[in-house]
């Protein structure tokens, strides 16, 4: 069965620094897709980011960039310039290809200090 | 703007008394999840649904039922409410098929059972 792992339950980082929160997962499949989700205090879960595992290249989308490393199953998330509005819990997540459900890890806490 | 719409924000109700949860998509989707998220455990799924009629049980069915009988409403169900079922619902779909871009969530419904 798939796992998900975040190691950090709470972050805390100044505005405008760079903040990396972690995830690993374990699988024995080789196709995959990989989510960032970010639930700030609105609840409404948000997609920031997501990987698919054939592809090398690490997605980027404006502040938010992945570092996928497939070997050692890892997809960290890198936010840039952090700001205020990007407090929220953070949530990792797997899927499997040709399956439909997500496995969500615990999630991050991320707050942004001003 | 597509939308996944949750009935209730918030809902208390009392030990023992049947409880509906309602969650209704506009995108056509075929599949819905239902999620129950907790603090320190992330989001686990309770049940999901591919088609009309259609419903399997997640990791956490227990104490759970769902009703599908139209493609856009999924309903999920506490027969006997219990303390240990106040938690926030998070209910979301997705289209079958294709490259996937993981889930459209509702807004989330925070059950209080006293």
């Amino acid at each position: 069965a798939q796992t998900v792992t975040q190691s950090q339950p709470e972050m805390s980082v100044q505005e405008a620094e760079t903040v990396t929160l972690s995830c690993t997962y374990d699988t024995s499949e080789s196709n995959y897709y990989l989510f960032w989700y970010k639930q700030p205090p609105s609840r409404q879960m948000i997609l920031v980011i997501r990987q698919e595992a054939y592809k090398q290249q690490n997605a980027t989308e404006n502040r938010f960039s992945v570092n996928f490393q497939k070997a050692a199953k890892s997809f960290s998330l890198k936010i840039s310039d952090s700001q205020l509005g990007d407090t929220a819990m953070y949530f990792c997540a797997f899927m499997k290809h040709g399956d439909d459900k997500i496995i969500f890890g615990k999630g991050t806490r991320l707050h942004i200090l001003p | 703007d597509v939308k996944v719409t949750q009935s209730s924000r918030y809902l208390v109700k009392r030990t023992g008394e049947k409880v509906f949860l309602e969650c209704v998509q506009d995108m056509d989707h075929e599949n819905m999840f239902w999620y129950r998220q907790d603090p320190g455990l992330g989001l686990r799924l309770i049940y999901f649904s591919y088609d009309v009629k259609m419903k399997e049980k997640g990791d956490i069915p227990e104490g759970y039922s769902v009703s599908r009988e139209k493609k856009e409403r999924f309903s999920l169900i506490l027969e006997s409410a219990s303390t240990n079922q106040t938690s926030m619902y998070l209910c979301a779909s997705s289209p079958a098929g294709g490259p996937n871009y993981g889930y459209t969530f509702g807004s989330g419904t925070r059950l209080t059972v006293v």
